[in-house]
């Protein structure tokens, strides 16, 4: 199957800082990706749909303004996690959506801890 | 509004024993249906797609079916093994949409 990276697997930073989490789709071009959270034991909730060249969609709750989302080229989206708090430390997972099945494939995530 | 639940929410059985993972959906206008294993700490590995159209798909000892019609899918493993103890997650993508809408998983366990 086709093949998306994430870096860092994992981040530790301090409270009040900014982290930025990358999301790689290395076989395909996607100009469709996801973003995604995940607490302990519970299934993906999805945060917001990054689309290549335009803004973000994002979720009812999910805050725009502190979950950054840029998608500025078809194999790259990033997400930031700006001012961070300990409550925002979760697992972090993100996808890439192949057109011409609308399979999605996901990556490894990216465990974020804030102290 | 799609909703997709998956039952048991765990499930341990001895090693080489078959089984049967079960996934509902209330739409039945689904565009696929993906099941997924994810092990703990790591993302999701897609196990089988099944589009609308089809009725059931096969990888190796692991075999998909869907009915549209009645909502179901149910993802069958053959002579489990412990390697196969995981969360699977059953999603669906409805026709016209965009996101995926994911089931609670189901957590397994094979006992050698």
């Amino acid at each position: 199957g086709a093949v998306v990276s994430q870096h860092p697997s994992w981040v530790i930073c301090k409270s009040g800082t900014s982290v930025k989490i990358e999301c790689r789709s290395l076989d395909f071009q996607a100009t469709t990706m996801f973003w995604y959270r995940q607490f302990p034991k519970q299934s993906l909730m999805l945060m917001a749909t990054s689309n290549e060249g335009s803004k973000a969609t994002y979720e009812q709750g999910v805050e725009k303004d502190k979950f950054l989302i840029n998608h500025a080229s078809l194999t790259l989206s990033t997400l930031t996690v700006t001012s961070a708090h300990p409550e925002d430390s979760s697992f972090y997972i993100c996808s890439a959506l192949w057109q011409g099945t609308r399979e999605q494939y996901f990556g490894p995530g990216t465990r974020l801890t804030v102290t | 509004k799609q909703e997709v639940t998956q039952i048991p929410a765990a499930l341990s059985v001895p090693e080489g024993e078959n089984l049967v993972l079960n996934c509902s959906f209330t739409d039945s206008a689904i565009y696929n249906l993906q099941w997924f294993r994810q092990d703990p700490g790591k993302g999701l590995t897609s196990l089988l797609l099944i589009q609308s159209s089809q009725r059931e798909q096969t990888s190796g000892r692991l075999n998909a079916s869907l009915d549209k019609s009645s909502g179901r899918s149910t993802l069958y493993i053959a002579a489990s093994q412990p390697g196969d103890s995981a969360t699977y997650l059953c999603a669906v993508l409805s026709q016209g949409a965009q996101k995926l809408v994911f089931g609670q998983g189901t957590r397994l366990t094979i006992n050698p």
